[in-house]
């Protein structure tokens, strides 16, 4: 049973920088078939894709954050992480990470969510 | 504003159906057959109960079902049971590797 598991501060001052790791178990992080993505939801906000990574480290992001975020992967640890910098009150919001299907939009596995407060 | 657009709210009685649509553009939902449906209670990770515009994943009821006519995407959910009760999400792509997300509908159970 694949599981993936996010960790990380639950509390970033304005203007520093938010990081994030998703552990994967259950199912090799190294495999063709997926990719890995992080999104967030805010305060009575929809759903937001933040990016997604291939094992082999290409990355997409979304066109509004990608000046400000990188994901990489550690294949060796099965994890990705997110780095997303200089954020504001805006950034506070529930950061998920999930599996994409490599082909299409299906994110089929998620992690249980982790809650990240933005301090002035 | 959300990329894609659904209405903020559905409701529904116990048994009956509910439609909730997801109205995009001739970029996104009506140039990819790349649609999915997320239910997500809240404090719990969001599930995947529609993808490819109108399969189910293994485990999801029959109740769920999707279909897509121009630039709207839709889900109905049929026999509509408390535990239905839930946020729902669409999803679609506006390229190769970009995802779009709609507002969310809350939907109410009778």
């Amino acid at each position: 049973q694949l599981q993936l598991r996010e960790s990380g501060p639950g509390l970033v001052k304005s203007s520093e920088t938010l990081s994030l790791t998703c552990s994967v178990s259950g199912g090799p992080l190294a495999t063709a078939a997926f990719y890995w993505g992080w999104l967030r939801q805010a305060p009575g906000r929809g759903l937001e894709w933040i990016g997604n990574i291939f094992y082999s480290g290409t990355a997409y992001y979304n066109p509004s954050l990608k000046s400000r975020v990188t994901i990489s992967v550690d294949t060796s640890k099965d994890q990705f992480s997110l780095r997303l910098t200089s954020v504001t009150a805006a950034d506070a919001a529930v950061y998920y990470c999930a599996r994409r299907d490599y082909w299409d939009v299906t994110f089929d596995h998620w992690g249980q969510g982790a809650q990240v407060t933005v301090s002035s | 504003q959300s990329a894609l657009t659904q209405p903020p709210s559905a409701s529904g009685s116990l048994g009956q159906s509910v439609t909730i649509s997801c109205t995009g553009t001739s970029s996104d939902i009506g140039r990819y057959d790349y649609v999915a449906w997320y239910q997500h209670h809240r404090g719990k990770a969001p599930q995947l109960v529609i993808y490819h515009v109108n399969k189910r994943p293994s485990g999801v009821p029959d109740r769920f079902s999707g279909s897509k006519s121009g630039n709207t995407a839709s889900l109905t959910v049929s026999g509509l049971q408390a535990e239905d009760e839930a946020d729902y999400y669409c999803s679609a792509s506006a390229a190769t590797n970009d995802v779009l997300f709609g507002g969310g509908t809350k939907l109410t159970v009778l």
